[in-house]
């Protein structure tokens, strides 16, 4: 079974701090995705990586950055959080350009 | 760039009845039209999927139909039961570049008892 990991299902932050959002997958995935999900907005894709160390950005990615440096992991990087970051993380990984996008189970991201 | 629409927002069906969510999108360059379900504190996890070139596809109770003509695209889900409770995503993707999903806004689905 693929296994897509995030390393905390909660998070609480205050504003300005930087906030790292770890991803990993254990099935060789090329592809890697970071959206996030608001009510009424469904997911938005913030950045998404096609190899390592490379990153493209997605539809919302101001505020956000990215690290691919192993295949297998994928991290997120709010560098100032604001509190209009609160919002769950997901993240996804698939294996070729046209394959089904795995999910991790998210992260709820408070910034207080 | 692509933009897709859902609807409805929120549905409430009988066990047993069937339930139907649709979609539209905007870009004809679009060729590739997965859903998504997603129960309660789980990530979404994909359900069905249909490609431009098919015009519809069923697996069990589930089956998806695409006019590409008028851009949109539908999930019908019979028999419904209670574990088909659920949020459901459409999404669509370009086959230009990575596999860039773009997702409609979510349908949360009820089966009453």
């Amino acid at each position: 079974d693929v296994k897509v990991t995030q390393s905390s299902r909660y998070l609480v932050k205050r504003t300005g701090e930087k906030v790292f959002l770890e991803c990993v997958q254990d099935m060789d995935h090329e592809n890697m995705f970071w959206y996030r999900q608001d009510p009424g907005l469904g997911l938005r894709l913030i950045y998404f990586s096609y190899d390592v160390k490379m990153k493209e950005k997605g539809d919302i990615p101001e505020g956000y950055s990215v690290s691919r440096e192993k295949k297998e992991r994928f991290s997120l990087i709010l560098e100032s959080a604001s509190t209009n970051q609160t919002s769950m993380y997901l993240c996804a990984s698939s294996f070729g350009r046209e394959d089904i996008q795995y999910f991790g189970a998210g992260t709820r991201l408070s910034v207080l | 760039g692509e933009n897709v629409e859902q609807h409805p927002s929120t549905l409430s069906v009988q066990e047993g009845d069937s339930a139907v969510i649709k979609c539209t999108y905007s870009d004809s360059a679009s060729n590739y039209f997965p859903w998504y379900k997603q129960e309660l504190g789980k990530g979404p996890q994909l359900i069905i999927d249909i490609r431009s070139n098919v015009g519809e596809k069923k697996d069990q109770r589930i089956a998806v139909t695409l006019n590409k003509t008028a851009k949109h695209f539908s999930l019908h889900i019979t028999e419904t039961q209670p574990e088909d409770s659920a949020v459901y995503f459409c999404a669509a993707s370009s086959s230009q570049g990575a596999q860039k999903l773009v997702f409609g806004q979510g349908t949360r689905l009820t089966i009453n008892p």
